[in-house]
């Protein structure tokens, strides 16, 4: 079965540019988060969606941060404009939310270096 | 958000051995899960509790559901090389939602 995905694997970008990320969750599941992971901060949790629809995007930084999930099979989170100190590694991860919560699975990560 | 402390930060132990390392949190949590992030990916899951005192093994994984619901701890047996990695406990802490918050992780070292 597939996992999430996610592209790019890497982004090195300069300054100012904007930085698009995407996620294919896993077939099936309702809800998709989005996580950065730095050394000092850890997993962060930025937003995540059930059924398409934003829950909590109280963990995004600020408003050049944004995310959509336009269906149930994609997800895009931007950055516009990008700066230095929001290179990171960005996970995305999906489940399956209603009765019985399942576990989130990761995707593998893309690694964003803002020059 | 909610603090979940993890302990210790990191491990370097022989292989063979046994390890343990703990997560606890002020706050009462529904379920507990532990993952093993590798270089350059993300976390896998290794092992879901969603009851108090439940005790569930994968392998040589072990892991606990404290019964006081604010605790969860992990052991690994018989260490081998490829344990090697980050280890979190997550939990999740609202009834009905899903949100995960994150352990600080541990680092384990196994030494050949």
């Amino acid at each position: 079965d597939a996992g999430v995905i996610q592209s790019p694997r890497h982004e090195v970008t300069e300054m100012g540019q904007e930085v698009t990320l995407r996620c294919k969750p896993i077939s099936g599941h309702n809800s998709l988060f989005w996580y950065r992971q730095t050394m000092m901060r850890g997993l962060e949790l930025l937003i995540y969606f059930n059924n398409n629809v934003p829950i909590d995007d109280s963990g995004m930084p600020e408003d050049r941060f944004s995310a959509k999930m336009p269906n149930a099979s994609f997800s895009t989170l931007k950055i516009q404009p990008s700066e230095p100190r929001d290179s990171a590694v960005y996970f995305c991860a999906s489940s399956w939310w209603g009765l019985g919560n399942q576990p989130q699975h990761f995707g593998d990560g893309t690694r964003l270096s803002i020059l | 958000g909610q603090q979940l402390n993890q302990s210790p930060q990191s491990m370097f132990i022989q292989e063979g051995e046994d390890v343990s390392m703990n997560c606890t949190s002020s706050s009462i949590f529904n379920t507990w899960l532990w993952y093993k992030q590798d270089p350059g990916e993300g976390p896998v899951l290794l092992i879901a509790l969603y009851k108090a005192g439940e005790l569930t093994s994968n392998g040589r994984l072990t892991a606990q559901f404290g019964i006081t619901r604010k605790d969860s701890f992990l052991n690994i047996s018989a260490s081998i090389p490829s344990d090697v990695g980050i280890y979190f406990c997550a939990g999740v802490y609202q009834t009905g939602a899903n949100n995960l918050f994150f352990g600080t992780g541990t680092r384990l070292t196994v030494i050949p």
